[in-house]
């Protein structure tokens, strides 16, 4: 999988539009841009995946660039159960390794 | 589909006894893996497998053994407990399908473990 970077930790308030940035500049032609969602005390679960451009989904949506050296995604009008941890990860599961590596995320605290 | 399920929810264990970590899907996924996660941390790759009777070491592996005889099952075994091995562990699966199409992996709620 690619190396990825995104911030330790964001602090935003209801109702406000939220856009996690995730750095990515070793990813491959094949590679799958992926975001999961975690909540205390509960395991991740998938939030949006994309190649290009941009895709929505009911939760997000992710928006990439064209040289795909990064991707933004963005929450709108959070509510305070946002709060979780978000993954960015990129690959092309199953990666040529196989070993799909989280990393640290990013904290999002909604503030009220 | 009951998805992935671990057991137990909590287990407390003293430093030098072992104890297995039990991972179950019924989903038909070739991929399993386990991952442990510290308090503040995200999470480390323990072990995972591709497929039945195949495992290899994840970030993490030391101090830990898994098995894959069946497609639904991969346990994680803790030899001889200790401290350090105190943390929250989490087993996933997907398919692991050739293509241009990722597939996303599921997660069980997760096995809270503490080594006195």
């Amino acid at each position: 999988l690619a190396k990825t970077t995104q911030p330790i930790s964001m602090d935003s308030y209801e109702g406000q539009e939220v856009n996690i940035t995730c750095s990515h500049n070793n990813i491959a032609t094949n590679d799958y841009i992926t975001w999961y969602q975690q909540f205390p005390s509960q395991g991740p679960r998938f939030i949006i995946q994309g190649y290009k451009t941009k895709v929505t989904n009911e939760v997000a949506s992710l928006f990439i660039p064209a040289d795909r050296k990064s991707s933004t995604l963005s929450l709108p009008r959070v509510s305070l159960s946002d709060t979780a941890v978000y993954y960015c990860l990129v690959g092309d599961m199953p990666s040529r390794d196989d070993k799909i590596i989280f990393g640290k995320g990013t904290r999002l605290h909604i503030l009220p | 589909n009951a998805g992935v399920t671990q057991t137990p929810k909590f287990q407390v264990l003293k430093t030098g006894q072992s104890m297995t970590l039990q991972c179950a899907q019924d989903m038909n996924h070739e991929y399993m893996s386990w991952y442990r996660q510290d308090p503040g941390m995200g999470l480390r790759l323990i072990h995972y497998s591709v497929g039945a009777g195949i495992t290899d070491q994840g970030e993490v592996p030391n101090g830990y053994n898994v098995s894959r005889s069946t497609t639904e099952d991969f346990p994680l075994r803790l030899l001889s407990a200790a401290p350090s091995q105190t943390s929250v562990y989490f087993c996933a699966s997907s398919y692991r399908r050739q293509g241009t199409i990722v597939d996303t992996q599921y997660f069980g709620p997760g096995t809270r473990l503490t080594v006195l």
